[in-house]
This record gives C-alpha cells, structure tokens and sequence, in this order.
C-alpha cells in the first residue's frame, strides 16, 4: 500500500497564528488527497478533497478561506490553518486513495495533533 | 440522511472473541470498510466487503449483509495490543466515504 507521511506530528502556537501542515505520498502519484479533522471521541470528519493541479472541494461548513489547501504536486499537499483558534485544536489527518483490487483504499498519514493556546 | 451506527464501546477479556456491529443507511453503496484506529494514531485498513458474506483474514473477519444494511468485524483470540478504535466507514454512490464514530473496544487480562 501507499505510504503517507505527515509533517510535523504535533503543534502548539498561540491564538492568532497561521499553521502548515504538509502531507507526502512517498511512493504512490497522489492526484486526489483528503484532509481529515477528528476531535476526541469522535468519527473522523472529511474536510476537503484536495486534487493536483486544481482548486480543493471542501466539504458543507468547513470555511475555504481558513483552511487553505494546496496541491501542487502529485505527492505534497499542504493545509494551512490560518489564524487558529483554540476551537481549532483537533488532530488533522491525511489520506491518500489507491486502487488496490477492485475498489479505492485510502491510506492514512500518521495525522497531525494541533494544540491552539 | 446518510447514517452509520456502532456501539460506542466495548469490553471482552484476551483470549475471546468479540463481534462488533455496524448498521448503516447511505444513498447507494460501494463497499464497507473497516479500520483500526489505536489512540492519538492514524487509522489502519483492515477489511472491505462489498458482496455479502464472510470474509476471512486471520483473527480478523468481516461479515456483510447489504439488504439488511448490516456488517460486523469479529476478532478471535484477543491480544491486548487489539485495544483500539474500530471504525465503519460506508462508500456511497458518489465514491464517498461515510465514517461512523467508531467503537472502542478495551480489552482486560
């Protein structure tokens, strides 16, 4: 399967401050990324499709212009959360989707936990 | 509205043998799936069904019934390391997939 990494692992900023965060499909051309936010206890929620190339499709109530996604390449995809908040604070996870038989498995970066103060 | 259900948590002692459910109502189907998710980490692949049946992967099986809109994941002969989150996630007819919120499953000595 795909291999996915994510960077960095874990972040605390203040209020107020912008934060990247960067997911590398390291052996598999990613044209469609997903960005995923999980608060505790709970499902994982899809925020955006993030497709090489082209504009990212966000999902019903998740603002554009707070999360900015950019897919610029077949194997990096960033979001940036900008002006956090500590409402912000989740763990965002990364996937990346694959052909493996008959149906398209998604393979989980190992997830960013961001801690707003 | 799309909708997938599982317990919210589970107890079973290692050794045993634990079957959780999954019931779901989504606009079309294609496939189920079933990952492991261990605290403060990504979430792993375990099984997809999309006939019904039983498929079988070592201490893992995955069952589907899709005009009862019902899976379940049995784990046989459980380890401690098994203690997890296991989440179900349904692809709908627009290949998106739908996540339930998860079972955690604790396992005692």
């Amino acid at each position: 399967g795909a291999v996915v990494s994510q960077h960095p692992s874990w972040v605390i900023c203040k209020s107020g401050t912008s934060v990247k965060i960067e997911c590398r499909s390291l052996d598999f051309q990613a044209t469609t990324m997903f960005w995923y936010r999980q608060f505790p206890k709970q499902s994982l929620m899809l925020m955006a499709t993030s497709n090489e190339g082209s504009k990212a499709t966000y999902e019903q109530g998740v603002e554009k212009d707070k999360f900015l996604i950019n897919h610029a390449s077949l194997t990096l995809s960033t979001l940036t959360v900008t002006s956090a908040h500590p409402e912000d604070s989740s763990f965002y996870i990364c996937s990346v989707s694959q052909i493996a038989k008959s149906y398209n498995e998604q393979f989980f970066g190992p997830g960013t936990r961001l801690t707003v103060l | 509205g799309q909708n997938i259900d599982q317990p919210t948590e589970m107890t079973a002692t290692e050794g045993a043998i634990v079957q959780i459910n999954c019931t779901y109502q989504t606009s079309g189907f294609n496939g189920l799936f079933w990952y492991q998710q261990h605290a403060g980490e990504a979430p792993t692949f375990l099984s997809y069904n999309v006939l019904d049946g039983l498929e079988e992967k070592g201490r893992f099986s995955s069952f589907l019934s899709r005009s009862k809109g019902y899976s379940y994941l049995l784990l046989k002969e459980l380890q401690m390391k098994d203690s997890a989150s296991y989440l179900c996630a349904v692809l709908d007819s627009n290949y998106q997939l739908i996540w339930g919120a998860g079972t955690k499953l604790i396992i005692k000595p």
